[in-house]
């Protein structure tokens, strides 16, 4: 078990905006800045967001995130088909001394 | 351009060891940790630890002690992992990412991988 906690599935259609939760507690995402990776089929994570909602240079306004207490949100707006991929929140947690993941999200756009 | 090239899939016996590299380049090596990411086949992403690339002094995860090794050549921009005693669950691809520093708990770097398969 994910000391973070994603849905496993997240569905929409191109073009249309979807919201993808995280869930933590106090040590993690309650007291410490949260990231988002993408992973496309076959290659390695991307850092999308850092420190709960900035985007790197190069990462497209489409993507966003946000916090409030112990949850996160990465949303993206107008869906393609190319955003198809494996989505993982993730934070330090003060308690366990470790950065932790959530278990994922895979995004299909139908 | 901030690149990390990591060394090529290994087939290892179980027992046997292994050791991965992860060739840094495009930024100043010892500003920033190298971390390290595990993902079993078909499961998610998980932190083994990092190093402090100005130190030397590695930092392991709940689970990743005895066996594993976090070790630098900093004459070379590089980071290494080593794994001994391997063992079938240790089949996974392995990730260096570079920390993004400046207090900020993320990884804006990867590695492309190394998948480490451990079979008889």
């Amino acid at each position: 078990q994910s000391v973070l906690t994603q849905p496993p599935s997240v569905s929409a259609a191109p073009g249309q905006k979807v919201t993808i939760s995280c869930s933590g507690s106090s040590p993690n995402i309650g007291n410490n800045f949260v990231s988002w990776y993408q992973q496309l089929p076959g290659t390695a994570p991307k850092l999308l967001i850092y420190d709960n909602s900035e985007r790197p240079s190069g990462i497209p306004d489409r993507f966003s995130g946000s916090k409030s207490g112990t949850s996160a949100t990465l949303g993206i707006t107008g869906l393609q088909t190319g955003d198809e991929a494996e989505y993982y929140c993730g934070t330090w947690d003060s308690s366990l001394s470790a950065e932790v993941f959530g278990g994922g999200t895979k995004l299909t756009v139908l | 351009q901030v690149l990390l090239v990591q060394s090529g899939s290994e087939l290892k016996k179980p027992g046997a060891s292994v050791k991965v590299s992860c060739k840094a380049s495009g930024y100043t090596f010892s500003a920033y940790d190298m971390n390290w990411v595990r993902q079993a086949p078909g499961q998610g992403l998980e932190w083994m630890g990092w190093i402090n690339t100005n130190t030397g002094n590695p930092t392991f995860a709940q689970g990743f002690t005895g066996r594993f090794v976090f070790s630098l050549d900093t004459s070379v921009s590089t980071a290494y992992l080593q794994i001994s005693s391997l063992k079938a669950e240790d089949t996974a691809v392995y990730y260096c990412a570079k920390g993004c520093g400046s207090g900020s708990y993320c990884f804006d770097y990867w590695g492309q991988g190394t998948l480490v398969t451990v079979s008889s």
